[in-house]
């Protein structure tokens, strides 16, 4: 595709619910992200994976937050037991090499609101 | 523990003036430092990228210099324009994960 592409772009739970966030990066990129953003608030470092490396889990918050990537290409990012302080934007990113060697481009984000 | 402090309050400044926005760091050795560009509802879009060992990069009207001795970086917008309003983030790393500051808010008045 032509960048990265996430989905859902919004999505409204039940608190208690589990979700399941996806993101397509783009083709090649070995260096896949994932970041949280509450309403005017910076990104917080959730977990980065690295080609075939270990992911980096020590940005997420709580054991309740899981993220995997299948083949080196599409990830979800799955918080089981959603509470309402887990709304936020949360934004995927890709990049071509590892670390901040070259850009990352980044989805458009998924929209999570728990009520 | 790390640290990358960007300033909280919005700079408002007038078109045409230059805006200057800074980022500073602690806990740190970064290897390299990003600037993105974020405008409300859109995730961050990439603008310049510097490395430990250079001290300038420009692009049009875009400068980031990158002082490791201070443990800050100044991004500057010559000839400020409203289209240049948006939220500018720097964000760091060694050779594995990016981290962000928190970002400032620019807003250009015409």
């Amino acid at each position: 595709g032509a960048g990265v592409s996430q989905s859902p772009s919004n999505k409204v739970t039940e608190k208690g619910k589990d979700v399941e966030l996806r993101c397509d990066p783009i083709s090649g990129h070995t260096a896949l992200y994932w970041y949280r953003q509450s309403l005017g608030q910076g990104l917080e470092f959730l977990i980065y994976f690295q080609g075939n490396s270990a992911p980096d889990k020590s940005g997420l918050p709580s054991d309740r937050f899981s993220a995997e990537r299948t083949g080196g290409s599409v990830s979800t990012l799955t918080i089981q037991r959603t509470q309402q302080e887990d709304s936020a934007v949360y934004l995927c990113a890709s990049s071509q090499q590892q670390g901040a060697r070259t850009e990352a481009f980044f989805g458009q984000g998924t929209r999570l609101t728990v009520v | 523990s790390q640290k990358i402090e960007q300033n909280s309050e919005a700079l408002n400044i007038q078109e045409g003036k230059t805006a200057t926005l800074t980022c500073n760091y602690t806990n740190y050795s970064p290897a390299y430092l990003q600037w993105y560009r974020q405008d409300p509802g859109r995730g961050p879009v990439f603008l310049l990228l510097i490395r430990e060992n250079e001290k300038e990069k420009r692009k049009e009207r875009l400068k980031v210099t990158f002082d490791t001795t201070l443990k800050q970086s100044l991004f500057h917008i010559t000839a400020s324009q409203p289209a240049d309003s948006a939220t500018y983030l720097c964000a760091l790393s060694n050779t594995d994960k990016l981290i962000f500051g928190t970002g400032t808010r620019l807003q250009v008045f015409p």
